[in-house]
């Protein structure tokens, strides 16, 4: 079975420094992954996703995740935090018949 | 962009009462529903698959006659938490593919949750 580990629970940075979120996958086949990102009392919302091609993917609000097959990872990085930033990120891969596999989320918390 | 409504967004209820949740899609037609369950500080955990005019097909360990779920045209799938306790308290989201895919894979668009507190 797939499954998606997120090895920080929690993580701090200073609002304008870097992030890197890190996310390793279990998965056979070539994996179809997204990062998901859930404010408080929210939805989710897809930040970007990963399914074929270049392996370093752009998405939305300054955010991009490079896909390493050799190390079965697909890390959630962005040069510059804003304090707007501070949320709940999922890693997710894509299975048989459309369903998502969650990690456990990671809690990112902005300082200024 | 796809859009997914669920309502209501917040619902407390009395114990042993039962509780109907909605999710639509507002701007295309989804073939398929999810519902997941999300407990605090924790992930979300898929409850079952729910296809449009067909019956709904539950992960493991969820029980399907406390949770039913309806999936009657394609813009609507109902998630009905029967005889609830406080235990079913929870942060219920649903999601929806739409009806073309391309890639092999069909992105999901998700609702902005359901907080159901059972007194």
């Amino acid at each position: 079975a797939q499954s998606v580990t997120q090895p920080d629970i929690h993580i701090t940075v200073s609002e304008g420094a870097s992030l890197e979120l890190r996310c390793n996958y279990s998965y056979g086949a070539t994996p179809y992954l997204f990062w998901y990102v859930q404010s408080p009392g929210q939805g989710l919302q897809l930040l970007l996703k990963y399914f074929s091609g270049d392996t370093l993917v752009q998405g939305i609000k300054g955010f991009e995740a490079e896909f390493k097959r050799s190390q079965s990872s697909f890390n959630l990085r962005k040069p510059s935090v804003h304090w707007s930033d501070a949320a709940e990120y999922f890693c997710a891969v894509g299975e048989y018949g459309n369903k998502l596999v969650f990690g456990a989320g990671t809690i990112l918390r902005v300082k200024s | 962009g796809a859009v997914v409504s669920q309502h209501p967004s917040r619902v407390i209820c009395k114990s042993g009462t039962s509780v109907k949740i909605e999710c639509r899609s507002l701007d295309f037609q989804a073939t398929t529903m999810f519902w997941y369950r999300q407990f605090p500080k924790k992930s979300l955990m898929l409850m079952a698959t729910s296809n449009e005019g067909s019956k709904a097909t539950y992960e493991q360990g969820v029980e399907k006659d406390k949770f039913l779920i309806n999936h009657a045209s394609l813009t609507l799938s109902t998630l009905t938490v029967t005889s609830a306790h406080p235990e079913d308290s929870s942060f219920y989201i649903c999601s929806a593919i739409g009806l073309a895919g391309g890639l092999g894979y069909n992105e999901q668009f998700f609702g902005p949750g359901t907080r159901l507190t059972v007194l």
